[in-house]
């Protein structure tokens, strides 16, 4: 299993441009979600999912986008990009949200960079 | 407001030393707390999970325990391989979906 991979490692972007950072996973993990995590603060949940087709907003969503078509796939998308979404990004996933199975594993990251 | 508190921030410890990180937690219902290793530029990676006041848990070096408002991480005779960040999370059962993390502390243990 490759677990949870994230792309690209880094990117670099000019304020306005959009893009979409991709994550996957081959576990068949249902639940799914998107952190970022800033120097000094906690990982902040992004946006999360369920399952396929399902999808909700996390602790700071504004600014970006997720869909989740297949179990395997949850890409997050900068619509306008701004310097304040400089920040290294994560994705993870888990079978279920309770019981021994909530364990979430956690991809390489995405460091982004907005000039 | 649900929080999560860790301290300290960083932590520098000569190896063989044991000691202790906290967590703190400000939630209407824990439903579960959780503790991640985070190594420079990589994903954090999962170490225990716990659920009820009491419980603990170990793993090598490492021992976590959990009160009804917080969680230690006890380190006994780190190496310098134990050097990373320990992150502390919890879920609570009114948003089972949602996990808060904390800041994180950053341990440096010297050979």
């Amino acid at each position: 299993n490759a677990g949870v991979t994230q792309t690209p490692k880094f990117q670099v972007l000019k304020t306005g441009q959009s893009m979409t950072l991709q994550c996957a996973q081959d576990m068949n993990h249902e639940y799914m979600s998107w952190y970022r995590q800033d120097p000094g603060m906690g990982l902040r949940l992004i946006h999360y999912s369920v399952g396929a087709g399902i999808t909700d907003q996390g602790e700071v969503p504004n600014g970006y986008n997720v869909s989740r078509s297949t179990t395997e796939d949850f890409p997050l998308r900068l619509l306008s990009a701004a310097p304040s979404q400089t920040s290294v990004y994560f994705c993870a996933s888990s079978y279920a949200v309770s019981g021994d199975q909530e364990t979430q594993y956690f991809g390489p990251g995405t460091r982004l960079l907005v000039l | 407001e649900d929080q999560v508190t860790q301290s300290p921030e960083a932590l520098r410890l000569q190896e063989g030393e044991s000691s202790s990180l906290n967590c703190s937690y400000t939630v209407s219902g824990l439903r579960g707390l959780f503790w991640y290793r985070q190594d420079p530029g990589k994903g954090p990676e999962f170490l225990f999970t716990l659920y009820s006041a009491g419980e603990e848990k170990e793993k090598e070096r490492l021992k976590a325990t959990l009160t009804k408002k917080e969680s230690f991480l006890h380190i006994t005779a780190p190496k310098p391989e134990d050097s990373a960040t320990y992150l502390c999370a919890v879920r609570e059962y009114s948003s089972a979906s949602k996990i808060i993390f904390g800041s994180g502390t950053r341990l440096s243990i010297r050979p």
